[in-house]
């Protein structure tokens, strides 16, 4: 059981936009900021978003980041098959004093 | 550019003891905390604690206190994780990952294989 909370799946066609949603509670998400890795199966994650809506050098403008309360979303347009895989959230979690991470979400793109 | 090389992957006995390996480059070893991350077979990330390679201060997360040990070579930017009492549950890909507090950079990983 993930201390985040995201949909185990989600999906869209080339071209579409799609959103994966993220929550938490007043202890990580409420306080502090949520980053996003993508992972394809294999290999290492790859930092995507950080601080909750700031894109690394080379993340296509096409992924977006945005926190509101306890929840945060990361959001793809202009869907492509590269971007197939898996998505994890995290936060610094004050009451646990340690990183936490959402169980992550499968996007396939049909 | 920065790297972060892992050793190789290791099989280890219920019970016995296994030290992972994380060598950096391309950046001051000492300006980043280094993480460590595992994923077992199909699941998610778990991090599992930092190292400060400058002062070799160290965090752990609940679930590993008392069975992990993180420490650091600074003569040779490389920081170790030493997992004990190895349980089958135990067996997964063991990242290190580091970065401006957001694992910007991450190691190609260790699968540490538990079995008897």
């Amino acid at each position: 059981q993930s201390v985040l909370t995201q949909p185990p799946s989600a999906s869209g066609t080339p071209g579409q936009r799609v959103t994966i949603s993220c929550s938490g509670s007043s202890s990580n998400i409420g306080s502090n900021s949520v980053n996003w890795y993508h992972q394809v199966p294999g290999t290492a994650p790859k930092l995507l978003i950080y601080s909750n809506n700031q894109r690394p050098s080379g993340v296509p403008d096409r992924f977006s980041g945005s926190k509101s309360g306890t929840s945060a979303s990361l959001a793809i347009s202009g869907l492509q098959s590269e971007d197939e895989g898996d998505y994890y959230c995290a936060a610094w979690d004050g009451s646990l004093v340690g990183w936490v991470f959402g169980g992550g979400t499968k996007l396939t793109v049909v | 550019q920065v790297h972060l090389v892992q050793s190789g992957a290791e099989v280890r006995k219920p019970g016995a003891s296994v030290k992972v390996s994380c060598k950096a480059s391309g950046y001051t070893f000492s300006a980043y905390f280094i993480h460590w991350v595992r994923q077992a077979p199909g699941q998610g990330l778990e991090w599992m604690g930092w190292i400060n390679p400058d002062s070799a201060g160290t965090k752990y997360a609940e679930n590993f206190q008392g069975r992990v040990t993180m420490t650091r070579d600074t003569s040779i930017s490389t920081a170790y994780m030493e997992m004990r009492g190895l349980r089958s549950d135990d067996t997964a890909v063991y990242y290190c990952a580091s970065g401006a507090g957001n694992f910007g950079y991450w190691g190609q990983g260790t699968l540490v294989t538990v079995s008897s």
